[in-house]
């Protein structure tokens, strides 16, 4: 079992639709989870972090995190095309000067105007 | 300003050759990066650095020995290059602390003949 697992995709919704990402995660140790936007030949961008249960909204991005279910997923309302990339999911654990971030396969995304 | 800058930004190499790639962040951050993303896109950390010590060492073949001068610099230096290291390899930089994302360089694209 992959320490963090994502569907690779590719997820396709219209333009406008909410776009839905999951990603769950094995290790019950790891406490800060991270959503990163990849463009194809680019580097990780990062979108949001989350590292306590419930929800984080930020503009038309919103991550939720259920440590129980060890599910963290994240909502784009809105989609653009521009949003067309791939997301990769991340775990954090580890103490300060000692972290460890592990990411999924990633799940591409394509937003169709 | 470029936040975590590698170079150089392609490598088109021969078999058997050595190589190096620079990596230097000006944010401020005590723990530097070396990530692996292959050809499926899966981005898996290789070493990771703090405050010029190594932390982190994912079994990586010992062909690979990364150098951190100082704490704005990690290098990586490949010796006895092999098919199998093609990819692209990315340079990040955090804070140490406790919950903090990974900032990205531009990746440096690696193909061997």
């Amino acid at each position: 079992q992959k320490e963090v697992e994502q569907n690779s995709g590719p997820l396709s919704v219209p333009e406008g639709a909410i776009a839905s990402l999951n990603c769950t995660y094995s290790d019950r140790g790891s406490q800060s989870f991270f959503w990163y936007r990849q463009y194809s030949g680019k580097s990780p961008e990062l979108i949001m972090f989350i590292y306590s249960n419930g929800d984080k909204e930020d503009g038309r991005f919103t991550a939720q995190l259920n440590k129980a279910s060890q599910y963290v997923s994240l909502l784009i309302r809105d989609s653009q095309p521009s949003d067309s990339a791939t997301y990769l999911c991340a775990a954090q654990r580890g103490n300060t000067g000692f972290q460890k971030l592990v990411f999924g396969t990633g799940t591409r995304l394509l937003v169709s105007p | 300003d470029t936040a975590v800058s590698q170079t150089p930004k392609y490598l088109v190499t021969q078999m058997g050759n050595d190589k190096s790639i620079k990596c230097e962040q000006n944010l401020g951050h005590d723990t530097m990066y070396w990530y692996k993303q292959d050809s499926k896109k899966f981005l898996k950390i290789m070493f990771s650095y703090n405050n010029k010590e190594l932390i982190i060492n994912e079994t990586v073949p010992n062909r690979f020995s990364p150098k951190s001068p100082d704490k704005a610099h990690l290098n990586l230096h490949i010796n006895s290059l092999e098919l199998g290291d093609s990819a692209v390899y990315f340079c990040a930089s955090s804070s140490d602390r406790v919950g903090q994302p990974q900032h990205f360089g531009d990746g440096t694209r690696l193909s061997i003949l």
